[in-house]
């Protein structure tokens, strides 16, 4: 079974600081990486959407990246503030919108 | 523009009932989706609507079905409620045909359904 994976599932850091998210994946089918941004009892919020043609895509203080060789994306966030705190949640997605696969998200919280 | 939006937010069935979870969209989208998050499990495909008069299943069709009204609106039926299908519901669009921003899903805010 195709899988999305992210690392850590949770993660507790200082404001201020530079931090990575991961996002691991198995299906080398992958066409489109995007990265969400889900607030407690709310709905997903899309951050970024990096297409394998372009590896990398930049959004303020968010930055994220997609090998597909190595199966992986990273989201770095750039002097991490109180309200980035969330879940940040990846998708890999075909270019058949038939599958779309979720990672089960990191859970970020900013301390002031 | 609203966006996606979902009705109702909240709704609590009873075993056996049913439902219709409401989705529309106000821009333009071609492509619709359903989808259930659950506590461990992640966001899981149900059924999605590539274009207005097409639905496919997803991973996880089962006790659902799904119509795709028109351009603008997709419907999510429980025919027969069970406690299994307890879960938020998010609906989501993208614009899908050609673009660098092809396929990036835009969700509704959710709906929270307890089964009893």
């Amino acid at each position: 079974k195709q899988e999305v994976t992210q690392i850590p599932a949770a993660l507790s850091v200082p404001e201020g600081e530079n931090l990575v998210l991961n996002c691991s994946f198995t299906d080398s089918a992958i066409y489109n990486l995007q990265w969400f941004r889900q607030d407690p009892g709310k709905g997903l919020t899309s951050l970024l959407l990096i297409q394998s043609s372009q590896r990398e895509q930049t959004s303020g203080r968010l930055n994220a990246s997609l090998d597909k060789s190595s199966g992986r994306s990273t989201l770095y966030i750039a002097a991490s503030q109180p309200g980035d705190s969330a879940t940040y949640l990846c998708a890999g997605m075909r270019s058949s919108a038939s599958k779309i696969i979720f990672g089960s998200g990191t859970r970020l919280s900013i301390r002031p | 523009n609203a966006g996606v939006t979902q009705t109702p937010k909240f709704q609590v069935l009873k075993t056996g009932q049913s439902m219709t979870l409401q989705c529309a969209q106000d821009m333009n989208h071609n492509s619709m989706y359903w989808y259930r998050q659950d506590p461990g499990m992640g966001l899981r495909l149900i059924y999605y609507s590539a274009s207005e008069g097409t639905t496919d299943k997803g991973e996880v069709p089962n006790g659902y079905n799904v119509s795709r009204l028109n351009k603008r609106e997709f419907s999510l039926r429980l025919e027969s409620a069970a406690p299994s299908q307890t879960s938020v519901y998010f609906c989501a669009s993208s614009r899908t045909g050609g673009g660098w921003s092809s396929y990036e899903q835009y969700f509704g805010p959710g709906t929270r359904l307890t089964v009893t």
